[in-house]
């Protein structure tokens, strides 16, 4: 079974341009969350999404919105990029109910000049 | 802020020798989740304890849950200089479901 895939691996952008992140999760998991991991820290939650809906968001702005599709891939959109939004976004995925493994992506390089 | 921090920031110690990594996190949770990371890669799944487990083990893993004191955590026994990475420790909030909090992890490094 494919892991948790994410496209692309490595992203260059221009300040105030938008980025398109994709993630696919692993097969039969209906859950994925969206992570931002600056250079040093810790991955800090974005988004979860389940069964196409919106379950959490995390302490960031509105320029960052995600959306969930029918086969459960997901895309991550962030608009008006900053300098500071550079970093890596992993995604995650787990099956449904609490208590149960998330399994991340290899992530995407987001490199803002 | 967030909910985990990991202590010591970073370990260094011999091939063979043991590793403890400790987390420590602020709110209940469903379950804690152990992370490794090579190179700012992805995060690769250890394990995951239970709120209502005290310890788990596998492989050369053993990982310790005290919810009275909110905290974790990890041991690696004979370790390799394979186990050269971050780790990171990654807890749930109370009823919200696999939406995760971490740590600014331990970076461990093993000499051959």
């Amino acid at each position: 079974d494919a892991g948790v895939t994410q496209s692309p691996t490595h992203l260059i952008k221009t300040r105030g341009q938008q980025v398109t992140l994709r993630c696919s999760p692993i097969s039969g998991h209906k859950s994925v969350s969206w992570y931002q991991q600056v250079l040093g820290q810790g991955p800090q939650f974005i988004f979860q999404y389940y069964e196409k809906e919106e379950r959490g968001r995390g302490n960031f702005p509105d320029r960052f919105s995600a959306r969930q599709f029918p086969n459960y891939s997901s895309e991550l959109n962030v608009n008006a990029l900053l300098l500071g939004d550079s970093a890596l976004y992993l995604c995650a995925s787990s099956s449904q109910g609490l208590n149960t493994e998330a399994f991340f992506g290899q992530g995407t390089r987001l490199t803002v000049v | 802020s967030q909910q985990g921090e990991e202590d010591p920031q970073a370990l260094s110690i011999q091939e063979g020798e043991n590793a403890t990594m400790n987390c420590s996190y602020k709110t209940s949770i469903n379950n804690l989740q152990w992370y490794r990371q090579n190179s700012g890669r992805g995060l690769v799944h250890l394990i995951l304890i239970r709120s209502n487990e005290r310890e788990k083990h596998s492989g050369r893993l053993r990982v310790t849950l005290d919810t009275s004191k909110k905290s974790s955590s990890l041991l690696i026994t004979a370790s390799r200089a394979a186990d050269t990475a971050s780790y990171f420790c990654a807890t749930d909030r109370w009823g919200t479901g696999n939406q995760f909090y971490f740590g600014t992890g331990t970076s461990l490094t093993v000499i051959p």
